[in-house]
C-alpha cells in the first residue's frame, strides 16, 4: 500500500457526460501529479500540482482539468466524454517536487474509466 | 526532448531463470533521475529503484540489480532465479530538467515467468 487513495476505483458512463475522480496524496507529501495509462498511448503525464498551485502540464486535454485543495488532496475533472478517454487514470504523490525533478513518486490504485 | 524506450515488449521465461529488461533513455539534461516501476495484474504501479544521473554504481536489492551506464545511456534491471511473483509489466522512466517533476515513462515490458 503506497499511502496514496483514489476513489472511485471505477467508473463507467456514457459519452458527453462529466466525471470527477479523486486522490488523497501520501501524508505529508506536497505534490500530486496525475497520469493517463491507455492501450495506444501507453502513460502519459497529464498535470502536477505543487502545494496547492499549477507546476507542470503535459498532454492534458482542455475538456480535462484539475485542482489541489487546501488539504492537498487533489480532483481531475473530464468533461464532455468521449469513447478515446477510457483508460486508467492514476495519481501520485511526491514529498516535494517543487519543480524539481527526481522526486519518488508513489502511485494510487488509479480509477478505471469506461466510457460508453 | 526526453524520450524512453523499452525494446522488448514481451519476455516469457522459467521459474528460476535470469532475465534482463532494457531501458535506453535519451536526454539533454545534465542532472536527471531513472526509475523503475512494476505493475502487477492487479493494476497499482509499485515504485522498486530511483536513480541520478550522477550515481553509476550498480544497484542489487536481492533478487533484483540494476546497470547505469551512461555511456550508453541505459538504465537495465536484471531479475536473478524468477520467480511466478515476478509476472508483470516493468516500467522504466525518466525525470529531468526543469519540467518539474513529471515522469516520462517506457512502453513497458511485459514479463511472464512460468512454473
Amino acid at each position: 500500500d503506497s499511502g496514496v487513495t483514489q476513489t472511485p476505483k471505477h467508473l463507467i458512463t456514457a459519452t458527453g457526460q462529466r466525471v470527477t475522480l479523486r486522490c488523497s496524496p501520501r501524508s505529508g507529501d506536497l505534490s500530486v501529479y496525475w497520469y493517463q495509462q491507455s492501450l495506444d498511448q501507453g502513460l502519459q503525464f497529464l498535470i502536477q500540482y505543487y502545494n496547492g498551485e499549477e507546476r507542470a502540464k503535459g498532454n492534458i486535454l482542455e475538456r480535462f482539468s484539475a485542482q489541489q485543495f487546501p488539504d492537498l488532496h487533489s480532483e481531475l475533472n473530464l468533461s464532455s466524454l468521449e469513447l478515446g478517454d477510457s483508460a486508467l487514470y492514476f495519481c501520485a504523490s511526491s514529498a516535494r517536487g517543487g519543480g524539481l525533478a527526481g522526486d519518488t513518486q508513489y502511485f494510487g490504485p488509479g480509477t478505471r474509466l469506461t466510457v460508453l | 526532448a526526453q524520450k524512453v524506450t523499452q525494446a522488448q515488449t514481451e519476455i516469457s521465461v522459467v521459474e528460476k531463470e535470469d532475465v534482463t529488461l532494457d531501458c535506453v533513455y535519451e536526454t539533454r539534461d545534465t542532472t536527471y533521475y531513472l526509475f523503475w516501476y512494476k505493475q502487477p495484474p492487479s493494476g497499482e504501479l509499485v515504485f522498486l529503484i530511483r536513480r541520478n544521473s550522477f550515481d553509476e554504481q550498480n544497484e542489487i536489492s536481492g533478487r533484483y540489480s540494476w546497470n547505469f551506464q551512461k555511456s550508453t545511456s541505459s538504465f537495465n534491471f536484471t531479475i536473478t532465479a524468477s520467480q511466478v511473483v515476478d509476472s508483470a509489466v516493468y516500467f522504466c522512466a525518466l525525470s529531468g530538467g526543469n519540467q518539474g517533476g513529471k515522469l516520462i515513462f517506457g512502453q513497458g515490458t511485459e514479463l511472464s515467468v512460468k512454473p
